[in-house]
């Protein structure tokens, strides 16, 4: 079925320096590919996200690169501050049937 | 504009037993989700609701249902409730479908003993 990896599942960067967060996907037709942000006891929020006839979206600190050959896609954060420490998920929208599928998160650590 | 709201926020059953929980998607909007959050498996999609008929489905059992009403509040059920059914209940809302930005409620924390 279809499925989504996502990697690192933890990351640790110093505070200022960038951090990239990579997903890959197997089903071919997924077209809609959103990043989410969860804090701790807090609800997923909506960071950034990028379709298929797109290759490199970018807002203010965070960007996100796709290659539809290759099936990857991967978030991107420079000067990375404290408040960024939190989950973040990857998600695959298939063209076919709809469905969501969320990669494993990746525990992002801004050190001081 | 007002959240997405969830209720319960907590909720401790019993083996065996149902439970049902409730969202109310922010105004205007049509699609509503279900996610199950666990630390093993991270976010899973259950289903997806547009104008009250069940749209997509993922991988679970049929003990997982729900449901859309005409105000497009959604209800989703679990029967015969499981230990491994005790997870972060995720419930969110589109304008559209699940291709639009989803706004995410807080949850319901569903513990099984």
């Amino acid at each position: 079925g279809e499925n989504v990896e996502q990697h690192p599942s933890t990351l640790s960067v110093q505070e200022g320096d960038s951090a990239v967060i990579k997903c890959t996907y197997s089903d071919s037709a997924s077209n809609y590919f959103p990043w989410y942000k969860q804090e701790l006891g807090k609800r997923p929020q909506l960071i950034i996200d990028i379709r298929s006839n797109v290759g490199e979206k970018k807002d203010q600190r965070i960007a996100v690169t796709l290659n539809k050959t290759a099936k990857h896609f991967s978030l991107h954060i420079t000067e990375t501050q404290p408040e960024d420490s939190a989950v973040y998920f990857c998600a695959a929208i298939g063209n076919r049937d709809d469905k969501i599928i969320f990669g494993k998160g990746t525990r992002l650590h801004i050190l001081p | 504009k007002a959240g997405v709201t969830q209720t319960p926020r907590y909720l401790i059953k019993t083996r065996g037993q149902q439970v049902t929980l409730s969202c109310s998607p922010i105004s205007g909007h049509r699609s509503v989700s279900w996610y199950q959050q666990t630390p093993g498996q991270g976010l899973q999609f259950l289903f997806e609701y547009f104008s009250e008929t069940q749209r997509n489905k993922g991988n679970f059992p049929g003990r997982f249902s729900g449901r859309q009403f005409s105000n497009s509040r959604s209800e989703m059920n679990v029967s015969t409730l499981e230990l491994g059914d005790s997870a972060l209940y995720l419930c969110a809302s589109s304008l559209i479908d699940v291709n639009t930005e989803a706004f995410f409620g807080q949850g319901t924390r569903l513990t099984v003993v």
